[in-house]
């Protein structure tokens, strides 16, 4: 059971909008910042967003991050067949730990 | 550019120990928290262990506390992980991963390594 929530499953169509939800609480996505993580099956993941809305450079602006109260979530517009991959959210917790989100699978259909 | 590179995976038998390391360059390790992270095959990620800077804070995650053993060498730029007591469980690919938090305060990961494979079993 993952201290983070989120759907284990999520799809859409190429050049639809797709968003990706993460829970949890005070003690972690309350108080700190938020991470969203991108894995392609076989490689290492690679962060999409960081400090809960920022984009690294080279991250497409299809790809966006926002969190409120203890609820965040990642918005992927314009969708692409190359987005197809796992996506997990991640953050520090006050009880001295990181934690993760279960991970969502996004399929292009 | 920002490099992890990540050896010493292998196989293992149950009980046995194995010592991993993780080689950073593009950057000034010192600066830098760092992590180890896992992935057993198949299923989502898990944190393992933390280490400040300067090895002041050292974290570990209740599965691994007492058997796992996280360290750094800042003067040659390399991260460790001694795991000992090794179980079927903790099979899985070892990520080394930075944490872009100021010394002490964690933050989240912005750069990982490609991974090395740890597998337990007789």
């Amino acid at each position: 059971q993952s201290v983070l929530t989120q759907p284990p499953s999520a799809s859409g169509t190429p050049g639809q909008r797709v968003t990706i939800s993460c829970s949890g609480a005070s003690s972690n996505l309350g108080s700190n910042y938020l991470y969203w993580y991108q894995q392609v099956p076989g490689t290492a993941p690679k962060v999409l967003i960081y400090r809960n809305d920022q984009r690294p450079s080279g991250v497409p602006d299809r790809f966006s991050g926002s969190k409120s109260g203890t609820s965040a979530s990642l918005a992927i517009s314009g969708l692409r067949s190359e987005d197809e991959a796992n996506y997990y959210c991640a953050a520090w917790d006050n009880s001295l730990r990181w934690v993760f989100g279960g991970g969502t699978k996004l399929t292009v259909l | 550019e920002v490099q992890l590179v990540e050896s010493g995976g292998g196989l293992v038998k149950p009980g046995g120990s194995l010592r991993l390391s993780c080689e950073a360059s593009g950057f000034t390790l010192s600066t830098y928290n760092m992590n180890w992270v896992r992935q057993a095959p198949g299923k989502g990620l898990e944190w393992v262990s933390s280490i400040s800077t300067g090895s002041n804070y050292i974290y570990y995650s209740d599965s691994v506390k007492g058997r796992f053993t996280i360290s750094r060498d800042n003067a040659k730029n390399s991260l460790y992980l001694q795991m000992d007591s090794l179980r079927a469980e903790d099979t899985a690919v070892y990520y080394c991963a930075r944490d872009e938090g100021p010394s002490g305060n964690f933050w989240g990961v912005d750069y990982w390594g490609q991974g090395t494979l740890v597998t337990v079993s007789s």
